[in-house]
Formats: C-alpha cells, sequence, structure tokens
C-alpha cells in the first residue's frame, strides 16, 4: 500500500454535469499530479500541484482543473463532462525535491461513468 | 512531448521461465525511466526505477536496462511466479524540473502459464 487515498470509489454522472474528486498523499510527500485511464490504455497527465499551485500541465482542457490544500491534499474537478470523461482517474504524490520530482506512488483511483 | 512505445502488448510465459518488455522514448532529455504493475481494480504501483546516469538496476528478480542511445529500456523478470500475472506500464519523464508529468507506454498484458 502506497498511503495514498482518494474517494469516493465510483462514481456515475450525467453528461453536463461536473464532478468533484479527491486525493490524500502519502505523509512526507508535497507534489501531487492526476492522470486519466481510459480503459486498455496507460495513464495521461492531466496536471501537476506544488504548493497549492499548478505546476505543469497535460493537454487536458481547462475545464478540468484542480486544487491543493496546506496539507498536500488534493481535488480534481471536471466542468461540462463528456461521455469521453469516462475512465479511471488516479492521483499520485511525490516528493518535490531540488533536482526534481521523481518517483510517483498511485492511489487505488476513482472510477467515473458519464451517461 | 514525449512518446512511449512498448512492446509486446501481451506476453504469455510458462511459469519459471523469463519476460521481457521493451519500450521506447522519443524525447532525448528524458531522465528519468520508472516501471510499474497494475492489477485488476488497483491503481499502478512502482515495481523498479532507473534515472539516465545508470545503465542497469537490478531488485531480486527484476531488472532494467537503458541504452540512451537508442533511447530504450527494457524489464526483465526471471524465475516468473504466478503473481507477476498483470499488466505492466513503462514511463518517462522529461528533464523540465518537477512540472513534467509521466508518459506512459500503453502496457503490457503479463500472464503467466501454470
Amino acid at each position: 500500500e502506497t498511503g495514498v487515498t482518494q474517494s469516493p470509489t465510483h462514481l456515475i454522472k450525467t453528461r453536463g454535469q461536473q464532478v468533484t474528486l479527491r486525493c490524500s498523499s502519502q505523509s512526507g510527500h508535497n507534489t501531487v499530479s492526476w492522470y486519466q485511464q481510459a480503459l486498455g490504455q496507460g495513464p495521461q497527465f492531466i496536471f501537476q500541484y506544488y504548493r497549492e499551485e499548478e505546476n505543469g500541465r497535460g493537454n487536458f482542457p481547462p475545464r478540468f482543473s484542480g486544487l491543493q490544500f496546506p496539507n498536500y491534499s488534493s481535488e480534481l474537478n471536471v466542468n461540462a463532462l463528456e461521455l469521453d470523461d469516462s475512465a479511471l482517474y488516479l492521483c499520485a504524490s511525490s516528493a518535490l525535491l531540488a533536482g526534481g520530482s521523481y518517483e510517483q506512488y498511485f492511489g487505488p483511483g476513482t472510477r467515473l461513468t458519464v451517461t | 512531448g514525449e512518446n512511449v512505445e512498448q512492446h509486446p502488448s501481451t506476453l504469455s510465459v510458462q511459469e519459471g521461465d523469463s519476460a521481457v518488455i521493451k519500450c521506447t522514448y522519443s524525447d532525448s532529455a528524458s531522465n528519468y525511466f520508472p516501471w510499474y504493475k497494475q492489477e485488476l481494480g488497483k491503481g499502478p504501483q512502482l515495481i523498479i526505477d532507473i534515472r539516465s546516469n545508470v545503465g542497469e538496476k537490478k531488485d531480486q528478480r527484476i531488472a532494467v536496462t537503458l541504452n540512451k542511445t537508442a533511447k530504450h529500456f527494457s524489464l526483465h523478470i526471471t524465475e516468473t511466479q504466478p503473481e507477476d500475472s498483470a499488466v505492466y506500464f513503462c514511463a518517462a519523464k522529461g528533464s523540465g524540473g518537477g512540472a513534467d508529468g509521466l508518459t506512459f507506454g500503453k502496457g503490457t498484458h503479463l500472464i503467466i502459464q501454470p
């Protein structure tokens, strides 16, 4: 077990709705990254948060947004849900050091289904 | 951006035999290459990683090799056991400080035949 927790485990939403997913990082880690994993594919990087600010972003539209809190936990928000947003959403925590952030430890994920 | 290709997509080996999974990457600036194991219904688990200043790393039955010139890296599992059955992902990370996420391959479904 990595110590990274995510909630909820599963979620069903309707197209056009908004969703918030939550992540608690591993003790001692100050950085949280979010990934989207479609069925049968590898995870795709959405964005990373460090010191409560977005620190890097992948190729995802602005309707994907996030927050990081002082205790390093994080939220992923998705507005105007589309059918293609159905996926496993993974949170990964890591320690950002002077040389960069390397080992990322994943939580179990939240399975989002958009109907 | 970075692109990671992974082969094969499915690999079936007899219990006790070795398994090798190969990946190539496109960005010569990438400097970190982890491997993850994902079991059904779970998140990816980091099993081994290697940085660009090292050519090989071993941890018990698992080893990773890196060829920076050819831009490819491989995972080697020896003496495979039933519990090694899972989907394995390779990934690469650029050198943009902490701001770069990992770029993953599409995964290899490893099946260990008893």
